[in-house]
């Protein structure tokens, strides 16, 4: 069964509205969560690390003023899109994993697609 | 840049036939290699991994052939089935880049019955 879960699946909202993404580790706690998001027929590109207790690290060129990430506990990271643009609508997804090593697999959620509208 | 060139984009094989998808990196830090599946709409899923210091792994119809030398690794699918329509996703990990996956672009595979 799913071990990452994401919620929600699907989001439409308005231009200008802001839009909150959950990724919950279901069976393990997450020191660490990855956020990606992947536009359609194209690889998954890394946002941002969350890590738990602390700020998230962003990649080079992700606005951490939009997309805002929360992780309040090991076992939820939240990503909330904050004054969401139709450039913004894409395919959001989380992943974690037990340990970072070698030997624990990231788990992926199941994605939440936003369409910004 | 993708640290991972992976390809083809994307290829179609008879159902029973063999799918080949090759990838290849040039970060020498990379020390482990996976590889997903993803479907339409869901997040990829974990199909097999490989260390550099094994040349082949396999785990049923799916062997990661891997040369460390070339730097390149690619997956076998064999047996292919419709179910196996997906798209596949090579990777590289590397402890000192904090254990980032580092995805390939990704090719679609689609199975004829």
């Amino acid at each position: 069964g799913a071990v990452v879960s994401q919620h929600p699946s699907r989001v439409i909202c308005k231009s200008g509205t802001s839009v909150k993404i959950e990724c919950r580790s279901l069976d393990f706690q997450a020191t660490t969560m990855f956020w990606y998001r992947q536009f359609p027929k194209q690889s998954l590109m890394l946002m941002a690390t969350s890590n738990e207790g602390s700020k998230a690290t962003y990649e080079q060129g992700v606005e951490k003023d939009k997309f805002l990430i929360n992780h309040a506990s090991l076992t939820l990271s939240t990503l909330t899109v904050t004054s969401a643009h139709p450039e913004d609508s894409s395919f959001y997804i989380c992943s974690a994993s037990r340990h970072q090593s070698y030997n624990s697999p990231l788990h992926f959620g199941n994605g939440t697609r936003l369409t910004v509208t | 840049q993708q640290q991972v060139k992976q390809s083809p984009q994307s290829l179609i094989v008879q159902k029973g036939g063999i799918s080949i998808i090759n990838c290849a990196y040039e970060n020498t830090a990379f020390d482990y290699f996976p590889w997903y599946q993803q479907f339409p709409g869901k997040g990829p899923a974990l199909l097999i991994a490989i260390r550099p210091d094994v040349s082949e792994k396999k785990e049923g119809r799916f062997t990661i052939s891997f040369n460390k030398s070339a730097k390149q690794f690619s997956l076998h699918i064999m047996d292919s089935q419709p179910g196996d329509s997906a798209t596949y996703f090579c990777a590289a990990i590397t402890a000192k880049d904090d254990y980032k996956l580092s995805f390939g672009a990704g090719t679609t595979v689609t199975v004829r019955a």
